[in-house]
């Protein structure tokens, strides 16, 4: 089945290192995004990226960090210098590399809580 | 810049009953128009969307949502409840030129 599969599911952090969530699709999608949730808060974006080898920052890119070395992985990093990384993040990508108006697909999740 | 509200922070109604969820949205131009649900610890699952032409659309899980410019909302509607409705629900907005935006949501409880 085509899909978003996203790893860990939970991830623990120590303060002071930095870790890497995975985000894999094989939808042959050519958009890949990152969002943060926070209770009682809405989605905000973090990173996009509309084809490979290529990203953007959104709203919220401080403490963060991505790569898009193939179609079908976008990796998030999150750093140290991200000063309240404790949260649900959510990958998702969409067909075109029109990321304003095309349908996102979202995986399930990875939750990070930092000790 | 484009924003999205959605008034009731939680909603509570008995299965069987009907429920209308609310959204409004700010955009100049022709929005293109979402709802998600999420179930807890899960990701958000597409339930309908909107970009031009019948302003009443059918989705999945027998949702519906209808589109009035004029008030600038994008109301999502079920006749009847099933305690499996029980989730999380996002409205959100696109447009041209502007990232996704998505409101804060509505958690729905449902009561035997």
């Amino acid at each position: 089945d085509g899909g978003i599969t996203q790893s860990p599911k939970y991830l623990f952090r120590k303060e002071g290192q930095n870790v890497t969530l995975s985000c894999e699709q094989n939808l042959n999608h050519d958009a890949m995004y990152w969002y943060r949730q926070d209770p009682g808060q809405g989605l905000r974006l973090i990173y996009y990226s509309q084809i490979v080898n290529d990203f953007q920052k959104g709203d919220i890119a401080e403490g963060y960090s991505v790569s898009r070395e193939k179609k079908e992985s976008f990796p998030l990093t999150v750093t140290s210098a991200q000063k309240n990384p404790t949260a649900f993040y959510l990958c998702a990508s969409s067909l075109g590399d029109r990321r304003t108006t095309d349908t996102q697909y979202f995986g399930p999740g990875t939750r990070l809580t930092v000790l | 810049a484009q924003s999205v509200t959605q008034p009731d922070i939680h909603i509570t109604v008995s299965e069987g009953a009907s429920l209308e969820l609310r959204c409004n949205y700010s955009y100049g131009a022709t929005p293109y128009l979402f709802w998600y649900v999420q179930s807890p610890g899960q990701g958000l699952q597409l339930l309908l969307k909107y970009f031009s032409g019948d302003t009443l659309v059918q989705g999945i899980k027998g949702f519906e949502a209808e589109f009035k410019r004029s008030q600038s909302s994008f109301n999502l509607r079920k006749p009847s409840v099933h305690w499996s409705d029980a989730a999380e629900y996002f409205c959100a907005v696109g447009g041209y030129g502007q990232n996704f935006v998505f409101g804060p949501g509505t958690r729905l409880s449902v009561l035997p």
